[in-house]
């Protein structure tokens, strides 16, 4: 099984800052077809998690340029830059390279 | 617009089976590529993938639980089916659907949940 480690588990900082969160997996998520199937989520306080970034870099529908995604084969880093009170939540990636596999998130909160 | 909306029995006692229902609209599980997934939340914790189900039936599950979980879908009533047997309270959670669109691709509409506790 394909285990994800997210770090920092809890990341105080202040709105107008820069956030990095990291996710590390157990093996190579570079599936045969060559694409990389990692992807990002926010989730926020009473709400269903929503999709930030698919594949590595890609920012879903609707999604603000402060977010960004990169890495490649097992570790990953999303960016948030210029905090807003609309970030403030909890962040999971996801692989789907191998079955699927949740990290075990990274809050992010005010310092 | 893409919809998705959970349903479950509310309560229900250890050893019970959980019949979960995920009715959807603004998309069809009998489109090419299309999928369905289940997810759980315990409250405070994190996020644990339980299973995918396909356009074609094809169907997938998480190893750790496989042998208590069965997916399945009725296509024309645009739903979504996940059973889980023999619950205990570690079943305790928030169950989620959302929509799969092709294999890799991550779950990109989510239902609002719907809390499910096991309790004697």
């Amino acid at each position: 099984d394909v285990v994800m480690t997210q770090t920092p588990v809890s990341l105080p900082v202040s709105l107008g800052g820069q956030a990095s969160i990291s996710c590390r997996s157990s093996q190579s998520l570079v599936h045969s077809n060559g694409n990389t199937y990692l992807h990002w989520y926010l989730q926020k306080p009473g709400q269903s998690p929503q999709l930030l970034i698919y594949r590595v870099s890609n920012r879903f529908s609707g999604v603000p340029d402060r977010f960004s995604g990169s890495g490649s084969g097992t570790d990953f880093t999303l960016k948030i830059s210029r905090v807003e009170p609309e970030d403030l939540g909890d962040y999971y990636c996801l692989q789907s390279t191998h079955f699927r596999t949740f990290g075990g998130g990274t809050k992010l909160e005010l310092k | 617009q893409v919809t998705l909306k959970e349903s479950g029995p509310g309560i229900l006692q250890p050893s019970q089976t959980l019949s979960l229902t995920c009715t959807f609209s603004g998309f069809s599980l009998s489109t090419y590529g299309m999928g369905v997934g289940w997810i759980r939340q315990p409250s405070g914790k994190g996020l644990e993938w339980l299973a995918n189900i396909w356009w074609d039936d094809d169907k997938y599950y998480n190893p750790s639980l496989k042998n208590r979980l069965t997916i399945s879908k009725d296509t024309s009533n645009n739903q979504a089916f996940l059973k889980i047997t023999n619950v205990d309270t570690a079943d305790t959670a928030t169950y989620y659907c959302a929509r799969i669109v092709n294999y890799g691709t991550p779950f990109d509409y989510w239902g609002q949940g719907v809390m499910v506790t096991v309790s004697s």
